[in-house]
């Protein structure tokens, strides 16, 4: 079954960049890369997805190894309301009726210090 | 502003009681699901839902029962039937599935 598999916690200091990194060796060739992350006592939210190429959007930016088993997502300067736990998915590709599934991991909870 | 509401925040029952959680977007999306959450774990598909009148069970859907009566809302029952109720529930929609999802802010029920 595919899965993501992620550190279970990091550090950062503040203002400084963030690298979280993830494994999904199990990728298959139609599958997304999602990243959500999750404040306390909140829902998750969306963050940033690719394919194959590597994605930039106002909050983070994404690099995926060539070979697709991995991914990157890259915080460039990390403040104290970036403290969260960063999930890394994977978007299975869609069945016969056109649905898709979420693989959820455990997630990173990330400490930013001030 | 746009959203999903989830209500309420929290929730408490006595064992052998059915529950309904409520959950309504205003986003005009088509798809809507329900997760579950556990203390250090990661999200666990129960229902969801592509279209009005249609819903399909997730990876963990039994005790758990759903309807999609109007496009704006995903109301899911836990059942007696459920053994494990206690948890963190949250709600998602998004425009068309497969789309990224947008959370609401969970309810989490406590059933003792």
């Amino acid at each position: 079954d595919a899965k993501t598999t992620q550190p279970n916690s990091m550090e950062s200091n503040e203002e400084e960049p963030v690298h979280l990194p993830c494994n999904h060796s199990t990728i298959s060739g139609t599958d997304y890369i999602h990243w959500y992350r999750q404040l306390p006592s909140q829902g998750p939210e969306y963050v940033i997805h690719g394919l194959t190429s590597n994605v930039n959007n106002r909050m983070a930016s994404l690099a995926i190894a060539e070979d697709r088993k991995s991914s990157t997502l890259i915080l460039h300067r990390a403040t104290l309301r970036d403290a969260a736990v960063y999930y890394c998915i994977l978007r299975l590709g869609g069945n016969t009726s056109g649905t898709y599934k979420y693989i959820f991991g455990t997630g990173t909870r990330l400490k930013v210090l001030a | 502003d746009g959203g999903i509401t989830q209500s309420p925040k929290y929730l408490f029952r006595k064992e052998g009681q059915n529950v309904t959680l409520s959950c309504e977007q205003n986003l005009n999306h088509d798809a809507m699901y329900w997760y579950r959450q556990d203390p250090g774990q990661g999200l666990r598909l129960i229902y969801y839902s592509q279209i009005v009148n249609d819903f399909q069970k997730g990876d963990i859907a039994e005790g758990y029962s759903v309807s999609r009566e109007k496009k704006e809302s995903f109301p899911l029952t836990v059942t007696s039937a459920q053994k494990n109720p206690t948890a963190f529930y949250l709600c998602a929609s998004s425009i068309r599935s497969g789309a990224p999802l947008h959370f609401g802010n969970g309810t989490r029920l406590t059933v003792t």
